[in-house]
Formats: structure tokens, sequence, C-alpha cells
């Protein structure tokens, strides 16, 4: 079954701090990966993505995430938090092949920054 | 212009009332997603159109679920007779061409509260 696991519901972490946001998936093949941003009140933001090559991708806000396909992982992470990002962060994962176009969510680590 | 748009952002009915939500999209792009968000289950996929056609319904979750888009454009979701447990956050979200690579682009969401 087509799955995605975010192990940790809620992280809390003082400014300035490093973070890392774990994400695994089930999938049948390797699939396209996602990582978005839910603030309060605001839409789901795009943070980064990966479809193929370079397994390190950079996104906005001095974000990034490794693709380790042998761990089924994708894991964010950002050198120094700031207060600003204390939102809902969704690991997603997409197919690759045949019409499916779906997105298939973890359900979300909800992170807080203290000062 | 701007981002994907959504109306009502809050809608509270009585339960065996009908409901419909409505989606914007982002000009020019000709795929559209509906998803919805609840409280422990994380985001599920709805429906997907590739212009007017639909040609993934997989994640309606009953016959009382039903999506349309006309021109192209804007997508109303309907829900009849609906029930408490069809409380929750329907998110809209669009893509230039409905390619996997595609980035969505999220609205703000429907929070839908059937009483």
């Amino acid at each position: 079954a087509q799955s995605v696991t975010q192990p940790d519901i809620h992280i809390t972490v003082s400014e300035g701090a490093s973070l890392e946001l774990r994400c695994n998936y089930s999938y049948g093949a390797t699939p396209y990966l996602f990582w978005y941003v839910q603030s309060p009140g605001q839409g789901l933001q795009l943070l980064l993505k990966y479809f193929s090559g370079d397994t390190l991708v950079q996104g906005i806000k001095g974000f990034e995430a490794e693709f380790k396909r042998s761990q089924s992982s994708f894991n964010l992470r950002k050198p120094s938090v700031h207060w600003s990002d204390a939102a809902e962060y969704f690991c997603a994962v997409g197919g690759r092949a045949g019409n499916n176009r779906k997105l298939i969510w973890g359900l979300g680590t909800s992170l807080a920054v203290n000062p | 212009g701007a981002g994907v748009s959504q109306s009502p952002s809050n809608k509270v009915t009585e339960k065996g009332k009908d409901v419909e939500l409505r989606c914007d999209p982002i000009s020019g792009h000709t795929a559209l997603y509906w998803y919805r968000q609840s409280l422990g289950q994380g985001l599920e996929f709805l429906i997907y159109f590739q212009g007017n056609s639909a040609p993934d319904k997989s994640g309606l979750p009953s016959d009382r679920f039903s999506a349309e888009r006309t021109g192209g454009s804007v997508s109303t979701l309907t829900i009849q007779r609906t029930q408490q447990e069809d409380s929750a956050v329907y998110l809209c979200a669009s893509s230039f061409s409905g390619q996997r690579t595609d980035t969505q682009y999220f609205g703000p969401g429907t929070r839908l509260t059937v009483l």
C-alpha cells in the first residue's frame, strides 16, 4: 500500500537551533517527493520537491531535503530555525506512471519555535 | 494574476443539506485538484481535473460527492445530504499542465462544519 509516515506529530525547537523533520514512504517505485508548509490561516506552500538527479534538494526559506532510496526517506532539514518557521509541515509523494496525479500525504508535523 | 481562490472561506450547514464549494484556479492552469483535510486524517485526495474532464475520481468518498469544472477554469465541489463526518477543510489546488512534475498551488480552503 502507498503511504507516507511522518513519525513526529509535534516538535519544539529553540530559535537558532537546527531542525530535521522525518518522512518515510511506502511506494511501488520511486515516487516524486514533496514538502509543503502550512501556516495558520494560510494555504499550503511548496517548500521543495525531488523528481530526479541530485538527491539533496534545496528549497525556499533555507530548507533542504535529502532523498535516500535505501531508507525510503525524504527528511527535511534547516540549519537554523527562525520563529517564523513555526507551522505545520507535510510530506507528500506523487506517482510517476499512468494517469495518477494525486498526492499521498503524511499526517504532518507541527513545529513550535521557542524564542 | 492572484493565486488559487476558494469560496466560501467558511460554511456552516445542517445535516442533510446540500453544499457547494467553489474553486477559482490560477489563470492558465489546466489541472485542478480537490483535497480534504480532516483532523487526525491528514489530507486526502478527492478528484483531479485535466481541462473539463476528470481522469481520476477515485478519492470521492461516496456518491453524495460530485464535482464539475466548466470552461477549463472554475470548479464546484457539491456535497449532497451532508453528514457530520463531512466536516473538514476542503482544499483546491491547480497546476500549469497537470504533468507529474508540476507544482500544485493550493488555495486557502473552505472550512465546512456540518451540525
